[in-house]
């Protein structure tokens, strides 16, 4: 069974300040990662992924997230934070299907609320 | 882009009550996904459907059926409401051969 792990339930920082949202994860065979955003009463916006290649991914707003794969782990970041990355983010992961037929479910972690303080 | 759309954003009923929550994409998925999200247990997903006609149990589906008649819209049902099925519910589509799901607003469900 596939699982995500996101340890800290809370991160805060200082506007400005680099930001680290932890991600590690637990998949047999090769992982698709994800991270997601979500606003105060909305749906879960996409922020970017892992399938290959690169292991540094680079996302929307100025996120990117490392792949480490020895580590299992997944962490988001962003070099300088804004007051308007507050907000709830979820990692996911699924395996890439090849040992089956996964029809591509996906893991969720359960979440890390992401507080930057002006 | 893709839109994913939820029939309601917040809806009261009564325990016992029959809920139809609607989900609709306008972006030709094959697949679509209902999860219910609640505080410090993350995305749980309900059920999935890979082609009209199709579905699949995700991890919880207790006291829930899906139905999905037609390919852009995936429907889930609550046959009778309990105040334990008090969440918020996201649904999300995904194309066959794509690896990302896209999420709708979600619908915030209130049952007394």
């Amino acid at each position: 069974a596939q699982s995500v792990a996101q340890p800290e339930d809370q991160v805060n920082v200082a506007e400005g300040n680099p930001l680290t949202v932890k991600c590690t994860y637990s998949v047999s065979g090769n992982p698709y990662l994800f991270w997601y955003v979500q606003y105060p009463n909305r749906g879960l916006q996409f922020l970017l992924k892992y399938i290959t290649g690169d292991n540094l991914v680079k996302g929307s707003y100025g996120f990117e997230a490392e792949f480490n794969k020895s580590q299992t782990s997944f962490h988001l970041k962003k070099p300088s934070a804004l007051v308007s990355d507050s907000a709830l983010y979820f990692c996911a992961v699924r395996d890439n299907g090849a040992g089956g037929t996964s029809y591509g479910k996906l893991t969720f972690g359960q979440g890390t609320i992401l507080t930057v303080h002006p | 882009d893709v839109k994913v759309t939820q029939s309601s954003r917040y809806l009261v009923k009564r325990t016992g009550e029959k809920v139809f929550l609607e989900c609709v994409q306008d972006m030709d998925h094959e697949n679509m996904f209902w999860y219910r999200q609640d505080p410090g247990l993350g995305l749980r997903l309900i059920y999935f459907s890979y082609d009209v006609k199709m579905k699949e149990k995700g991890d919880i589906p207790e006291g829930y059926s899906v139905s999905r008649e037609k390919k852009e819209r995936f429907s889930l049902i609550l046959e009778s409401a309990s105040t334990n099925q008090t969440s918020m519910y996201l649904c999300a589509s995904r194309d066959r051969a794509g690896e990302t799901q896209y999420f709708g607003p979600g619908t915030r469900l209130l049952v007394l």
